[in-house]
C-alpha cells in the first residue's frame, strides 16, 4: 500500500511565524504535490516536485516555498504565515514514468491525511 | 487552460437512495485523464477510478458507476443503494497532457450526506 504520511493533523501558528509542513512517502515516487483546500475552492496547488532538488510553481505559490533534498520528503515552508493561509494543506505522490504523455498523465496521485493549519 | 465545475455543493439522500453527483469539465485536448476522489471525515482523499480520453465505456464496480460523455464534457458518479458509510465530500478531477500541468485540476466538490 502506498503510504503518504503528513507531520501534523493540527497546527496552530501565529502570524509572522515560519511554518514548515513536512511530507512523506514511501512507494519511490517521483512526484510530489502539495494543494491547499478551502470551502468551495476545491483543491488548488501550491507547488509541485518532480525530482529531487526539482520544483515547479502551481496555481497559488505566493507566500510559499518547497523544499525536496530526499525523494522521499518534500516540505513546505511558510515564510511569515499569515492569516489567509488558514487552510487544510494536502500533500500527494504519484509515479513518473519514461515514455509517453499518456502513461505519465494516466498515473493517480496518492494522498496524506492533511494537516488543519490555523493562523492566528 | 482546464476546469472541472461540480455544481451541486451539498446533496442529502436517505439511505438506500440511489443519487448522481455530476461533473462537467473542459480543455482543449483531446487526450486526458478523469479521476473521482472520495474524501471522508477523516480527510484522506481516497482515489476511486481514472478513465482517459479514449474510452467511453460506462464502469460499474459494485454499487459505484460512471457514465463518461464525451459529447457534453462530463463524467458523472451515480451511487446505487446509498449508505451511510457513502457519506463524504466527492472530487472529479482532470489531467491533461500539457506538460506545462503535471498535477489534477479539481473540481470543488460535491458533499454528500446519507442519513439513516
Amino acid at each position: 500500500d502506498v503510504k503518504v504520511t503528513q507531520s501534523s493533523r493540527y497546527l496552530v501558528k501565529r502570524t509572522g511565524e515560519k511554518v514548515f509542513l513536512e511530507c512523506v512517502q514511501d512507494m519511490d515516487h517521483e512526484n510530489m504535490f502539495w494543494y491547499r483546500q478551502d470551502p468551495g475552492l476545491g483543491l488548488r496547488l501550491i507547488y509541485f516536485s518532480y525530482d529531487v532538488k526539482m520544483k515547479e510553481k502551481g496555481d497559488i505559490p505566493e507566500g510559499y516555498s518547497v523544499s525536496r533534498e530526499k525523494k522521499e520528503r518534500f516540505s513546505l515552508i511558510l515564510e511569515s504565515a499569515s492569516t489567509n493561509q488558514t487552510s487544510m494543506y494536502l500533500c500527494a505522490s504519484s509515479l513518473r514514468l519514461a515514455g509517453t504523455g499518456l502513461v505519465f498523465a494516466s498515473y493517480e496521485q496518492y494522498f496524506g491525511p492533511g494537516t488543519r493549519l490555523t493562523v492566528t | 487552460a482546464q476546469k472541472v465545475t461540480q455544481a451541486q455543493t451539498e446533496i442529502s439522500v436517505v439511505e438506500k437512495e440511489d443519487v448522481t453527483l455530476d461533473c462537467v469539465y473542459e480543455t482543449r485536448d483531446t487526450t486526458y485523464y478523469l479521476f473521482w476522489y472520495k474524501q471522508p471525515p477523516s480527510g484522506e482523499l481516497v482515489f476511486l477510478i481514472r478513465r482517459n480520453s479514449f474510452d467511453e465505456q460506462n464502469e460499474i464496480s459494485g454499487r459505484y458507476s460512471w457514465n463518461f460523455q464525451k459529447s457534453t464534457s462530463s463524467f458523472n458518479f451515480t451511487i446505487t443503494a446509498s449508505q451511510v458509510v457513502d457519506s463524504a465530500v466527492y472530487f472529479c478531477a482532470l489531467r491533461t497532457l500539457d506538460t506545462g500541468r503535471r498535477a489534477l485540476t479539481f473540481g470543488s466538490g460535491t458533499r454528500l450526506q446519507v442519513q439513516p
